[in-house]
Parts: structure tokens; C-alpha cells; sequence
């Protein structure tokens, strides 16, 4: 099947730097990721509609300067928190919308980044 | 604005017995409905969407709009049916998923 690899997997870093996430569509293109923020035992929220060769398209409240998204091509997106701070401190997760045949239209789920600010 | 409400955190259920997942949706239009499971230390994936109707590791679910429900059941519940499940509405296409805050199934022996 279709799959995402987001890395790192988890990440600790002191508070004003930055980070960045990576998410891969390993086996499919995907002109479409969407990336999502989850605290815990709550639901996932998406943050943000990531387009290859485009700007991101940022869901109301999120600073689309705080998380800076990159679609450079049809396999990655990338996901940079600048300036973290510990309220930052989630789990990211990404998502790829497939482009092509069968998996047209059909979301795969990356496994989630765990950031921690300290 | 859309919404997904799944009102119980966790469910738990003996092996054997019948399961519901509750989900009610609020959206003014017409809407595209998913269940999501993730098993333990795995991601999250499509379990099942309402347009296929089908029946899926025995889980089906069916879209009341009447009721604005899509309650996700299966008959007999299986160990390896302990996961969480999310429901999650699509409107107006384009994959920009609203997601439940998710149910915990537990299926005890």
C-alpha cells in the first residue's frame, strides 16, 4: 500500500529555535499534503493545505509564519516551526492526498513527529 | 461551520459482543463521511467511507441524514478491534478532513 514517512519521528529542542518536519510520499505522487496538529487526547486539527509549487493554503488561527510550510515536489512537504516556544510542543501529522490511478483522491497518514520545546 | 462529534471517549465491550461507535456530524450540505483507525503505535488509516458501503474487517456504517449520524458497528467485536477510531467529515471535497475526537475501543476477553 501507499505509504508517508514523516522524520523525525520525535524531536526535543530549547525554545527559539527552529524545526523542521519532513513529510514523504514514498511509493506515489502527491500534488496535495495536508498537515495537522493533534494535543493530547484531543482530535486531529489541520493547521494547514500544502500544494506542490504553491503557497500553503493556513486554516484560520494558525500563523502561517510560526509554521512555515514547503511543497517542493510531488513527494515532500515539509513542515519548519520557527522560533519554537513550549507552547509549540505537539504532535505533528501529515497527510498526502493521492494524485494518480487507483489511489486518486484516496489520504495516507504519515506516523506523526512528536515535538517537544523545552 | 462543520463539525464532528463522537460523545464517548471510550467504549468498552466483551469479546463477542456488539459494537456502536456514535458519530454525529453537523454540516449544511452534503456531506462525505470516514471512519479512521489507529492501532496501537501505528498510523492512522482509512477504515472505511460512506460512498462504498461496504463492509470492512466486519465493521459497516451507515449514513443517516436525518439524524446527521454515521455510527460505525459491528456485530461481534474481536480482540484485535481495540484501536482508536475517529470519524471524520469531508466538506465540500477536497480532503480537508474534520475530525471526531476519537473513541477508544476496548474489547475485553
Amino acid at each position: 500500500g501507499a505509504v508517508v514517512s514523516q522524520h523525525p519521528s520525535w524531536v526535543i529542542c530549547k525554545s527559539g529555535t527552529s524545526v523542521k518536519i519532513e513529510c514523504r510520499s514514498l511509493d506515489f505522487q502527491a500534488t496535495t499534503m495536508f498537515w495537522y496538529r493533534q494535543f493530547p487526547k484531543q482530535s486531529l486539527m489541520l493547521m494547514a493545505t500544502s500544494n506542490e509549487g504553491s503557497k500553503a493554503t493556513y486554516e484560520q488561527g494558525v500563523e502561517k509564519d510560526k509554521f512555515l510550510i514547503n511543497h517542493a515536489s510531488l513527494t515532500l512537504s515539509t513542515l519548519t516551526v520557527t522560533s519554537a516556544h513550549p507552547e509549540d510542543s505537539s504532535f505533528y501529522i501529515c497527510s498526502a492526498r493521492g494524485s494518480e490511478g487507483h489511489r486518486f483522491g484516496e489520504l495516507f497518514f504519515g506516523e506523526g513527529s512528536r515535538l517537544t520545546v523545552l | 461551520a462543520q463539525r464532528v462529534t463522537q460523545p464517548e471517549k471510550l467504549l468498552s465491550v466483551f469479546k463477542g459482543a456488539p459494537v456502536e461507535l456514535k458519530c454525529n456530524y453537523s454540516y449544511s450540505g452534503s456531506p462525505e463521511l470516514f471512519w479512521y483507525v489507529q492501532y496501537s503505535r501505528q498510523r492512522l488509516q482509512l477504515l472505511l467511507r460512506h460512498i462504498s458501503r461496504e463492509s470492512i474487517k466486519g465493521f459497516t456504517a451507515d449514513l443517516n441524514k436525518g439524524e446527521t449520524s454515521f455510527h460505525l458497528k459491528k456485530p461481534f467485536a474481536q480482540e484485535e478491534d481495540s484501536a482508536m477510531y475517529y470519524c471524520a467529515l469531508n466538506a465540500g471535497g477536497g480532503n480537508k478532513l474534520t475530525f471526531g475526537t476519537g473513541t477508544q475501543l476496548k474489547v475485553e476477553l
